[in-house]
């Protein structure tokens, strides 16, 4: 069963403007943790934000923040002001209380590109 | 600190031939583990070691040998190289229990085979 669903294969946003990314997630177990990551032309893998299945609040990084939905099973990024050098992959991952924590399980990420 | 460093950064292999992908961290990091990354599918996990001398497989492991001889290094062996296994490889690494669960991993800059 897919763990981790990313449905937009690309976004387009201009620059100065919000953007969300959505992901949904499949899980029975109450302790998890779900990340975001961000993935440039360049190939390597940033992390950019985390937030645990027991977290009062919506996690923020600077310009990224988390928008947590634990009833409907979402955690959608936002990135607020979007800059140039936010064109790129997010994928976001998972890990579960119920493996250990030791497998992170990715979506397939989404294509976001801003526009001047 | 040098992070988790992967070599090489490409490598071209004939049908049949095997070959080793190296992985190194200096963060004393107990978690670590192997991913390959193909278009439209994410990154799939190949096998993880949550310390030296424990491995265990992942969601595509075959195919693929690992062992962990020590806290620094995982090396990933192709044993005998298919075209299927043409992909981009990423090391990754992350502190350990208890904190596994909100702890971020660490990507190395990944190293792109070709399969011939």
């Amino acid at each position: 069963a897919q763990k981790i669903t990313q449905t937009q294969p690309g976004m387009f946003v201009q620059e100065k403007e919000a953007v969300t990314l959505d992901c949904t997630y499949d899980t029975s177990d109450p302790s998890y943790g779900l990340f975001w990551y961000k993935q440039p032309s360049s190939g390597e893998m940033i992390f950019l934000i985390y937030q645990g299945s027991y977290d009062q609040q919506n996690a923020t990084e600077g310009r990224y923040s988390l928008n947590f939905q634990k009833a409907r099973k979402s955690a959608n990024l936002v990135i607020s002001a979007s800059q140039l050098g936010d064109s790129a992959m997010y994928f976001c991952a998972m890990r579960e209380g119920s493996t250990g924590f030791q497998k992170l399980v990715f979506g397939t990420g989404t294509r976001l590109l801003v526009s001047p | 600190n040098a992070g988790v460093t992967q070599t090489p950064k490409f490598q071209v292999l004939k049908t049949g031939q095997s070959m080793t992908l190296q992985c190194a961290q200096d963060m004393n990091h107990e978690y670590m583990s192997w991913y390959r990354q193909d278009p439209g599918m994410g990154l799939r996990l190949i096998h993880y070691s949550v310390g030296a001398g424990i491995t265990d497989q992942g969601e595509v492991p075959n195919g693929y040998n690992v062992s962990r001889s020590t806290t620094e290094d995982f090396p990933l062996r192709l044993l005998s190289a298919a075209p299927s296994q043409t992909s981009v490889y990423f090391c990754a690494s992350s502190r350990g229990r208890p904190s596994s669960y909100n702890s971020p991993l660490h990507f190395g800059n990944g190293t792109r085979l070709t399969v011939t």
